[in-house]
């Protein structure tokens, strides 16, 4: 049974640009949730989407949005770039609902913003 | 400041030794993951504990969430220098299961 899988593994953007981030659940997984790692701060919890819908969201600006399509595929985005946005971005999916919901991440996305 | 609070930060032990890191919170979680990162990838799910006085054991590691669902320890017996990585605690909202709190990790470093 395939992980989760995220792409790119590695991007390297330049101040001001925007990008986006893909993720693809497990199989049969329909939440989809995305977090920011940094030295500084650690793992931070961006949003949740489920069925197509962010269910919850972080406190993240206005420039860090998502959106999740009919087959639990996500995506984030992140516009205008700053430095500080540099980090590995984490996508989990998760299957049940209860709660003993676990939460599988993928290998993460290593954003470098110069 | 963050929701969960793990300590110690950083742990050098020698193979063979036992270790405790602690997660505690002022806040009631419905469960508590414990996963274990290596450096460039993602985290690993470990173990799943929702009921408070739940005790979890996967072979060397003993697992234990707090009788009020506020705290829990990861106990390694006879650590080997294939634990070293980062230990990181989660817990799930009692809103929402599938948002998690992390804590900011314990780096574990197992010496041969």
């Amino acid at each position: 049974k395939a992980g989760v899988t995220q792409t790119p593994r590695y991007l390297i953007k330049t101040r001001g640009q925007q990008v986006t981030l893909s993720c693809s659940p497990i199989s049969g997984h329909r939440s989809v949730s995305w977090y920011q790692q940094t030295p500084g701060q650690g793992l931070q919890f961006l949003f949740e989407y489920f069925s197509e819908t962010q269910r919850n969201k972080g406190n993240f600006p206005g420039r860090f949005s998502g959106r999740q399509f009919s087959n639990s595929r996500s995506e984030m985005n992140v516009s205008t770039l700053e430095l500080g946005d540099s980090a590995l971005y984490l996508c989990a999916s998760s299957k049940r609902q209860g709660r003993d919901t676990e939460a599988f991440f993928g290998q993460g996305t290593r954003l470098t913003v110069v | 400041t963050q929701l969960l609070e793990q300590s110690p930060q950083f742990l050098s032990i020698q193979e063979g030794e036992n270790l405790t890191v602690y997660c505690n919170s002022s806040s009631v979680f419905s469960s508590l993951q414990w996963y274990r990162q290596e450096p460039g990838e993602g985290p690993v799910l470990l173990v799943t504990v929702v009921t408070g006085g739940e005790v979890k054991k996967l072979k060397r590691l003993t697992f234990q969430f707090g009788d009020a669902r506020k705290d829990s320890s990861l106990h390694i017996t006879a650590a080997q220098p294939g634990d070293t990585g980062l230990y990181l605690c989660a817990g799930a909202s009692e809103n929402n299961f599938n948002k998690f709190y992390f804590g900011s990790g314990t780096k574990l470093n197992v010496k041969p």
